[in-house]
């Protein structure tokens, strides 16, 4: 299977603090993307990362990939009570098939 | 609103029985992915198509079939369906490029087979 894996599957933390979850995948990408999902609703993209960058930020995100450990991290800042969703990591190979890791679940407390 | 358009909503049937869930991707993208959604096996990728081919398939079982039509909207068929196919459904679509292009999700399909 080519899925990805985040950890933790599930995280609580307090508002304002930073989130951080992380991602690994097996095989060789073209590029690697985050995606947030709301309850029971469809997937929105938050950020892509090609295979040869090594860090790229975004409002309150931070995304990093480390190709020789096939891993990547994203970290929220600053964390809201609207953080609250469950965070996908997606691979896309070079056929342009995105691959889904299996989630991290984020409650941001108020 | 993602601009892809996913009907039905909400599905219930018996199994046995056969289903049709069909989506509309956004206006100039050419890809359609389709990807199954269920509590212990996470987001599965299922088939991909491309401007009315098929590209790619994952996870998807003989049960289910696909196609995408000249006016690129696809429909996802399952059959002989199953308790363990309920799930939630989703499509997504692609504008054409290189790679490097995001997904854009449609709200999905609830499946429920009783």
């Amino acid at each position: 299977s080519q899925q990805g894996e985040e950890d933790p599957q599930a995280l609580s933390i307090q508002e304002g603090e930073n989130a951080t979850m992380n991602c690994s995948y097996k095989t060789s990408i073209n590029n690697l993307q985050w995606y947030r999902q709301n309850s029971g609703r469809g997937l929105v993209h938050l950020i892509l990362i090609r295979s040869n960058e090594r860090e790229k930020h975004s409002g309150r995100l931070r995304v990093t990939l480390d190709t020789s450990k096939k891993s990547s991290s994203l970290l929220i800042t600053a964390s809201r009570a609207a953080d609250t969703a469950s965070y996908f990591c997606a691979t896309e190979n070079t056929g342009n098939q995105f691959y889904f890791g299996t989630g991290t679940s984020l409650t941001v407390i108020p | 609103d993602s601009g892809v358009t996913q009907t039905p909503k909400h599905l219930i049937t018996a199994t046995g029985q056969r289903v049709t869930l069909r989506c509309s991707p956004r206006s100039g993208d050419l890809s359609v992915y389709w990807y199954q959604q269920s509590l212990d096996q996470g987001l599965q990728f299922l088939i991909q198509y491309y401007n009315g081919e098929e590209r790619a398939k994952g996870n998807i079982l003989e049960r289910f079939s696909a196609q995408q039509f000249p006016d690129l909207h696809s429909e996802l068929n399952l059959s002989s369906l199953e308790l363990g196919d309920s799930a939630l459904y989703f499509c997504a679509s692609s504008p054409p490029g290189t790679g490097g292009e995001k997904l854009f999700f449609g709200s999905g399909t609830q499946l429920s087979v009783l």
